[in-house]
């Protein structure tokens, strides 16, 4: 099956500093990635919407300078949290579509803990 | 290893008609099991999440349920409507998030 890779699964980094999260669709393309966030105790809910080759679309109250995406290839999205505080602390994790039957998968999640 | 799984994978309904949609997972050592929609070409809307310390959830028509000892969820769709079509995923929240298979749902009025 189509398998989707998120790199890395953890990072602890101090205030002020930027994070990269990689997600890669391993054995497929993806024109289209997500990403989401999930803060404790609540919902897993949408950041924004990646296509490829172009400008992410993001959901009402994320700070698009703040959560830089980048979908430069049809195998790679990119999600830079730039200037991290201790509130940006989550869980993030990306998911891809399949084209071919709309099923989405996912990577397995990044925890980001801010210190 | 967790694995979550996901009965039917695809359900045809009537509009109007109430209907259960199931979740089982292997292991009960979760944080939370939250249930999802996804519609075509989209990414997916929370639809309910429930603590791993409560039974169940209400939202509108939807009711979520969870019995952690026998790793069962069920999420319960009243008096569906087309708008409901969509595909339902289920997720539990260990040291990761584990998606469930999904169930394709389609009501025709």
């Amino acid at each position: 099956g189509a398998v989707v890779s998120q790199h890395p699964s953890r990072v602890i980094c101090k205030s002020g500093t930027s994070v990269k999260i990689e997600c890669r669709s391993l054995d497929f393309q993806a024109t289209t990635m997500f990403w989401y966030r999930q803060f404790p105790k609540q919902s897993l809910m949408l950041m924004a919407t990646s296509n490829e080759g172009s400008k992410a679309t993001y959901e009402q109250g994320v700070e698009k300078d703040k959560f830089l995406i980048n979908h430069a290839s049809l195998t790679l999205s990119t999600l830079t949290v730039t200037s991290a505080h201790p509130e940006d602390s989550s869980f993030y994790i990306c998911s891809a579509i399949l084209a071919t039957n709309e099923k989405l998968f996912f990577g397995s999640g990044t925890q980001l803990s801010v210190l | 290893k967790q694995e979550v799984t996901q009965i039917p994978a695809a359900l045809s309904v009537p509009e109007g008609e109430n209907l259960v949609l199931n979740c089982s997972f292997t292991d009960s050592a979760i944080y939370n099991l939250q249930w999802f929609r996804q519609d075509p070409g989209k990414g997916l809307t929370s639809l309910l999440l429930i603590q791993s310390s409560q039974r169940e959830q209400t939202s509108g028509r939807l009711n979520a349920s969870l019995d952690k000892s026998s790793g069962r969820s069920t999420l319960y769709i009243a008096a569906s409507q087309p708008g409901d079509s969509a595909t339902y995923l289920c997720a539990v929240h260990d040291d990761k998030l584990i998606f469930g298979t999904g169930t394709r749902l389609q009501v025709f009025p």
